[in-house]
């Protein structure tokens, strides 16, 4: 069974540009949530998608935004990219559906990052 | 505000000597608290998680954490470390569903021989 899959690995920018990050869950999982992780600030949730559908949301400013497709797949998009926008995007997926679903074990399966330099 | 605190950012052990990382959350609501852990370069993978029942829980490679409701506490630990256990360790809490959690700012487990 294929693992989250994040796309591009690593990635530079300069300040002003855009960039958008991919993130394929494991087939079957509908939730998908980004995460950014910076030395100073640690690990901070950015968003989470389950059917197409942004259901909590970080603080992180508008320039920060997301969607999901209905195979899943997820995209997230950082505009007029800032130096602090630097550091690794983390994507995780899980079944989703709430605490109830007997599908969802409270377990959030992470991809391997996609790492943005902004210079 | 709820927040997760990991007291030490970093903990030097000898292989095979015992080591405790420590966790307390702040919360007045119930949580569900979780550990994870990342080796270089790579993303989060984890380790265990306490949803309800026992207060012990057991996770892969041999760590074990306790939560402890009265002293908002969930540390983690293992009875004898390896080296392949450098790496860095992250406290979760899950507040209002599975899908957000808080992490703490992690502890980075340094094992030597």
């Amino acid at each position: 069974k294929a693992g989250v899959t994040q796309t591009p690995r690593y990635l530079i920018k300069t300040r002003g540009q855009q960039v958008t990050l991919s993130c394929s869950p494991i087939s079957g999982h509908r939730s998908v949530s980004w995460y950014q992780q910076t030395p100073g600030q640690g690990l901070q949730f950015l968003f989470e998608y389950f059917s197409e559908t942004q259901r909590n949301k970080g603080n992180f400013p508008g320039r920060f935004s997301g969607r999901q497709f209905s195979n899943s797949r997820s995209e997230m998009n950082v505009s007029t990219l800032e130096l602090g926008d630097s550091a690794l995007y983390l994507c995780a997926s899980s079944f989703g559906g709430g605490r109830g679903s007997p599908k969802n074990t409270g377990e959030l399966f992470f991809g391997e990052g996609s790492r943005l330099t902004v210079l | 505000a709820q927040s997760v605190t990991q007291l030490d950012s970093q903990v030097p052990v000898f292989e095979e000597a015992p080591v405790e990382l420590r966790c307390n959350y702040s919360s007045s609501v119930s949580v569900y608290l979780f550990w994870y852990v990342q080796y270089p370069n790579q993303g989060l993978q984890l380790l265990l998680k306490y949803l309800s029942g026992s207060t012990l829980v057991k996770g892969i490679n041999g760590f074990e954490a306790e939560f402890n409701k009265s002293q908002t506490s969930f540390h983690l630990r293992k009875p004898s470390v390896h080296i392949s256990d450098t790496a860095e360790y992250f406290c979760a809490v899950a507040f209002t569903g599975f899908q957000k959690l808080v992490f703490g700012t992690g502890t980075r487990l340094l094992v030597s021989p």
